[in-house]
């Protein structure tokens, strides 16, 4: 399978504990995004990383959150003293981007249900 | 503020018959549009995109329609196949033109397609 994957698919935590999620692009992709999404509504940009540089945070992103790309492959997402309203889907997306030639397309993976009790 | 918008939240179509799905932005920076497609448990699958510089997009059964005056875009399925009930999600981004490359997501139309 050459598609996105993330691990855990699912994850359940008590409010306080810290998480952390880990992301698989398509290997030959360049950029890597985080989603997140509750009930009801479409994803929400979280970050996203061009190689290893982070190049976007959006407000959602408070600082319980950190997310890291180390070599411009994999990324991981912690969200360290989860709180009851971190209960989403945290999706993760890659793309090749080839500048400014063209858009890119993301491609999602299959997602991390994060349930906070 | 919701910059994608999608108003209605389901659609029931009979198999065989075109599916029409809408969505409205309200940004004038976007200038690259998505349609993503999504089962419960799964990530959104890409279907087709289009940018700004055209006004439609084919791929099989699917095609994208781009009214820029109006800030509309549309998502014709003919003919719609049972297989085609999931939630679709309208998405833009300003990427080419604006650097910004994130997605912006409308709140998704569930579709569903009667035997």
């Amino acid at each position: 399978d050459t598609g996105v994957s993330q691990d855990p698919r699912h994850k359940i935590t008590k409010r306080g504990q810290n998480v952390t999620f880990r992301c698989d692009p398509i290997s030959e992709h360049n950029r890597l995004y985080w989603y997140r999404q509750t009930l009801g509504q479409g994803p929400e940009f979280l970050t996203y990383f061009q190689n290893e540089a982070q190049l976007e945070k959006s407000r959602l992103l408070s600082d319980r959150f950190s997310a890291e790309r180390p070599k411009g492959s994999f990324s991981t997402l912690e969200i360290q003293r989860t709180e009851q309203g971190d209960s989403a889907m945290y999706l993760c997306a890659s793309s090749l981007a080839i500048g400014r030639i063209q858009a890119d397309t993301q491609y999602f993976g299959p997602g991390t249900r994060l349930t906070v009790l | 503020d919701q910059q994608v918008k999608q108003n209605s939240p389901s659609l029931s179509v009979q198999e065989g018959r075109i599916s029409i799905l809408n969505c409205d932005y309200t940004n004038s920076m976007f200038d690259y549009f998505l349609w993503y497609k999504k089962y419960p448990a799964e990530g959104p699958t890409f279907l087709i995109s289009i940018s700004s510089i055209k006004d439609k997009n084919e791929d099989g059964r699917f095609t994208v329609f781009l009214n820029k005056s109006a800030k509309h875009l549309s998502l014709h399925i003919v003919p719609s196949q049972p297989g085609d009930s999931a939630v679709y999600f309208c998405a833009a981004s300003g990427g080419v033109n604006f650097g910004n490359e994130k997605l912006t997501f409308g709140t998704g139309t569930r579709l569903t397609i009667i035997p």
